[in-house]
């Protein structure tokens, strides 16, 4: 069993609809980052999480550090959100060691 | 402008042939790594350095060396490069103390070993 489960693999979203990504991780942490990929492109990170909530423009992430789970939404989703979205922890143990998630692939269809 | 620049973007090679791929970021970052992303197996670490003439491994480290002789460079170096090492690698950098700051990954860097 991976460390960190991502779900879903896939997601597909007309325009303008909310999205929900959900990350569960199995192994104490310190803490949990998001990240988006694009089609061909780099790595950029969106959040790094230790409690609680955060939000940037039309993205919000919140994570519940008893039950081990993350989740990503995006409200009002453009197709410009097409991309993979990859959840990232650091195990508690160690202050540098990224375990990542298989990632979802989100296509936002006008 | 802060950022991770690796180089090459692309690259072909054969089987045999030592290759380096670089990385350097100019944000003084102590914390610098190399990871591989494959269709199935998302992305896994290879090497790490959390400071200059610190380095260790990773999750898949076998057949990789990494140096971190300045603070701003680490490069991959791949002695004998074997297909199964056909991948798209990306280098990271964080400030110190846990990484909590956040990581500026690189562009990445599609090596393709024939």
């Amino acid at each position: 069993k991976n460390e960190v489960e991502q779900s879903p693999q896939n997601l597909t979203a007309q325009e303008g609809e909310f999205i929900t990504i959900n990350c569960s991780y199995s192994v104490g942490i310190s803490a949990l980052h998001w990240l988006q990929q694009h089609p061909g492109g780099g790595i950029v990170s969106l959040f790094m999480l230790s409690s609680g909530k955060k939000k940037h423009g039309r993205l919000i992430a919140t994570i519940n550090i008893q039950e081990k789970h993350s989740s990503l939404h995006i409200t009002a989703s453009h197709p410009r959100d097409s991309a993979v979205y990859i959840c990232a922890v650091i195990s508690g143990g160690s202050n540098y060691k990224l375990t990542f998630g298989k990632g979802t692939l989100l296509t936002v269809n006008p | 402008e802060a950022q991770v620049t690796q180089n090459p973007r692309y690259l072909i090679t054969v089987t045999g042939k030592k290759l380096t791929v670089t990385c350097s970021q100019n944000m003084n970052h102590e914390y610098m790594s190399w990871y591989r992303q494959d269709p199935g197996l998302g992305l896994r670490q290879i090497y790490y350095s959390m400071n200059v003439e610190v380095t260790d491994k990773g999750d898949v480290p076998e057949g990789y060396k990494v140096s971190r002789k300045e603070k701003r460079n680490f490069p991959l170096i791949l002695e004998s490069p074997s297909p199964n090492q056909t991948s798209l690698y990306f280098c990271a950098s964080s400030r110190s103390q846990g990484a909590v700051y956040g990581y500026t990954f690189g562009s990445g860097t599609r090596l393709t070993v024939v």
